[in-house]
Order: C-alpha cells, then structure tokens, then sequence
C-alpha cells in the first residue's frame, strides 16, 4: 500500500537555528513527492516537489528537501529558521496504486513546526 | 495565472440542515477538482475527486455528495448534516493528465451544532 509517515508530531527550533522536519515514504515505483506548509485557518501551500532529476530540490521561502532513494526518506529542510516559519507542514506523495485515478495524492499527518524567538 | 476561491469562508449549520460549499477555479480549464475535509486541525481527507463535468469518484462513503455542473465548478452538498460533519473543508485543483501539483483553496470552516 501506498503510504507516507511524519514521525514528529512537532518540531520545536530556535530562530536562525538549521530545521528539519522528517518524511518518509511507501510507494511503488518512482515517488513524486511533495511538500505544502498550512497556516492557521488557511488553506496548504505549495512549498515543492520532487519528480525526477536533482536529489535537493529547491522551493518557496528558502526551503529545500532532500530526495534519499536508499532510505525512503524526502525530508524538509532550511537553513536558518524563522519565527514566521511556524506553520503546520504537510508530506505528500502521488498514489501510484494500478488503476487509481490521476494525480490523487497521499498526505501524511503532518508535523507542527514552532520556531521560537 | 490560476485562483480558486472558496465560500463561504465560515458556516454554522444546525444539525439535519442541507449543506453547500462552492469552489471554482480560473485561469485554467479541464482542471482535475478534489475536496478533502480536515479534521481536528490535522489529518486530511479526500472525500471526492473529478476529472470532469458530471464525473464524480467517491473516496469516503457518508452523507455528503459533489457534483460539477461547469468545467471549472466544485460543489459539495448534503440533505441533512450530522455534527460529524464538522471540519475544515478544502477544495484543491491540478492540471490534468500530469505529475502536478495540487494547489488548494482557502477552506471553508464548518460547524455543525
């Protein structure tokens, strides 16, 4: 089965201090993976994806990620961590399930991140 | 460039009351339409996908419908609500017949009492 794990419920960080917050995947085939960020009461934003190619990907506000083929892993990543970083993060990956439809994506639970000043 | 947008932004319903969220998409045709629902602040639900007018898929079965009467046109309904309906409601759009992206709408929040 098709399936995506964020380990950390949350992820607490100082301001200006690396972050990473953890994803790992379950697909077969290869995964296009995704990451979207969720403010309060708003809807997700698109951060990146991961289709092909390069290994880091880079996408909006200075975030990247890292595609780890070996340990199924595509976890988010910033260099330098800001207050207004605080969000909800969601992993996705596309449901390669045979004969499912287009595009449906399979999010993980996500993961709270705090960045505290 | 493509906007969705989403009404009502906010919606108290007593409970047995018939439920209608809109969505629509511009910028864009054909898009593939989705509507999740977001409990408890968290996990995310798809409840409907569509490829097209009229083609609805069914990912959660429950008291609620979507129906798509124009290319670009979103609704999610139900007869008579129940208070575990409440949630936070998202409509989301891709490019069809691609790897792409999922851009999502600003959400309806739904109180059922």
């Amino acid at each position: 089965a098709q399936s995506v794990a964020q380990p950390e419920d949350q992820v607490n960080v100082a301001e200006g201090n690396p972050l990473t917050v953890k994803c790992t995947y379950s697909v077969s085939g290869n995964p296009y993976l995704f990451w979207y960020v969720q403010y309060p009461n708003r809807g997700l934003q698109f951060l990146l994806k991961y289709i092909t190619g390069d290994n880091l990907v880079k996408g909006s506000y200075g975030f990247e990620a890292e595609f780890n083929k070996s340990q199924t892993s595509f976890h988010l990543k910033k260099p330098s961590a800001l207050v207004s970083d605080s969000a909800l993060y969601f992993c996705a990956v596309r449901d390669r399930t045979p004969g499912g439809a287009t595009n449906k994506l399979i999010f993980g639970t996500g993961t709270l991140l705090a960045v505290q000043p | 460039s493509q906007t969705i947008h989403q009404w009502p932004a906010t919606l108290v319903q007593p409970v047995g009351s018939p439920l209608s969220l809109e969505c629509t998409v511009e910028g864009t045709s054909n898009p593939n339409l989705y509507w999740y629902r977001q409990a408890a602040g968290r996990g995310l639900q798809l409840l409907f996908y569509s490829v097209g007018i009229g083609q609805i898929s069914s990912e959660v079965p429950q008291n609620l419908s979507a129906s798509r009467p124009q290319d670009r046109q979103f609704i999610l309904s139900s007869k008579k609500l129940l208070l575990s309906d409440s949630g936070f409601y998202l409509c989301a759009w891709s490019f069809a017949y691609s790897t792409d992206t999922q851009y999502f709408g600003p959400g309806t929040r739904l109180t059922v009492l």
